[in-house]
This record gives C-alpha cells, structure tokens and sequence, in this order.
C-alpha cells in the first residue's frame, strides 16, 4: 500500500524556517517525481515545488523561488521542503504527492499545517 | 504560466443526475490534465488522468473528455458520496490547478 506521511509543521513567526518531511513506503522511492502542493485554509490547490526522481532537477513555482528548496533522499524514502524566509501567505496545508513525468500527482499524504505568525 | 480555468465554481445537483464540470485552459495543453476529487478534511483523490484515462479504482460514473483547452468532467449518475470539491490540474507546462468546483446534494 502507497504511504506518505508528511511531518514538522507547525506555528513559526514571518522571517523564520521550517523544514517539512514526507516519509514514503509501499513504492519504489527512486522512480517517482515527488512534489509538494499547498492549500491555504478554505482555498484552492496550489503547486509549490517537484524534483525529479534523481533529484537532479527541481522546479518551483515563482512566489517560492529563492525561500524554498525541494530535496529527496532516495535512500531514505523521504522527500523534503525547507522552507525560508517564510510569510504570512505560506500558512496552507503542505501535502506531499508523488507521479510519473505524464500521470503526476496520483497519490497524497495526508497533509502537514504551516501557520506563519506573529 | 499556463492559467486554468473552473467552471461553475459551485453546483448543486440531484442523486442520478448527469453532472459536468469544465475547466479552459489559457493555451494549449495537449490531453495533460487531471481531474482530482477532495472530500472535507481530506486529501485530494486522483479521478482521471490524461484527459480521459480512468484512474484505478475510480467508479466508471466518472469519464473525462476534451484536449487541446477545453476540458469535461462528467459524473453520468450523481451519488450521495460524489459530494465534494472537483479540481483540474494540467501538466503540460509546469504544474497549475483550476479553481475548483464544490458540488453539493440538492
């Protein structure tokens, strides 16, 4: 059975950092993209970031790019988000999903909340 | 960036109704979008992929249909447990999500 679990939110002040986690089992690790989607409370999804199953490229979308970083570690099974210089509007729920190139996003964890306040 | 567009953004629908949901995309996307399911308090669920594929598992009341910019999802029979919010992804450039449509039970 495909598993993600995602950790480490949480309530962190604007400025700060917070790295988010995403334990995955009941696949093979290594031949997935994995990324990272948000939702901010009572909103729509949103797509932050995704590497590629090497982890030899990543993307981001704009308003993440240079606060953000997306890693993997195949031998764990474990993706990552550390996330910098954090504001207001990156309070959402974080959820970790994995996919193929061309069927992306076919399983979710359960999602992780980040609330960025003072 | 690729803008997807959701319509209607709420829907109100009868058990055995026929339901579509569109979402428009601002440029070609080829047949790169899914359709995801997100019950309350719940993480989304993958519907169709690629258009018109039928996800694993899914009910085959669900189809999708379109390419190009224009996109269907249609529900051939409403049931009491569709109820939830329908969004659109498409992948054909970068990652983008429509707005999402909330259906409801009459």
């Amino acid at each position: 059975e495909v598993q993600l679990v995602e950790s480490g939110g949480g309530l962190v002040q604007p400025g700060r950092s917070l790295k988010l986690s995403c334990a995955a089992s009941g696949f093979t690790f290594s031949n997935y993209y994995m990324a990272w989607v948000r939702q901010a409370p009572t909103k729509g999804l949103e797509w932050v970031a995704s590497i590629t199953n090497s982890g030899g490229s990543t993307y981001y979308r704009d308003s993440v790019k240079g606060r953000f970083t997306i890693s993997r570690d195949n031998a764990k099974s474990t993706l990552y988000l550390q996330m910098d210089s954090l504001r207001s509007e990156d309070t959402a729920t974080y959820y970790c999903t994995r996919g193929l190139r061309r069927v992306p996003f076919d399983y979710w964890g359960q999602g992780v909340m980040v609330t960025v306040s003072s | 960036d690729i803008q997807m567009t959701q319509s209607p953004s709420f829907l109100s629908a009868s058990v055995g109704d026929r339901v579509t949901i569109n979402c428009k995309a601002s440029q070609n996307i080829n047949r790169y979008l899914n359709w995801y399911q997100q019950k309350l308090g719940e993480a989304p669920k993958l519907l169709i992929y690629n258009a018109n594929s039928l996800q694993t598992g899914i009910p085959s009341r669900f189809s999708g249909s379109g390419s190009g910019t224009d996109f269907t999802l249609t529900i051939s029979s409403l049931q009491p447990e569709d109820v939830a919010t329908y969004f659109c992804l498409q992948h054909n450039s970068l990652w983008t999500f429509g707005g999402g449509t909330k259906l409801e039970l009459k």
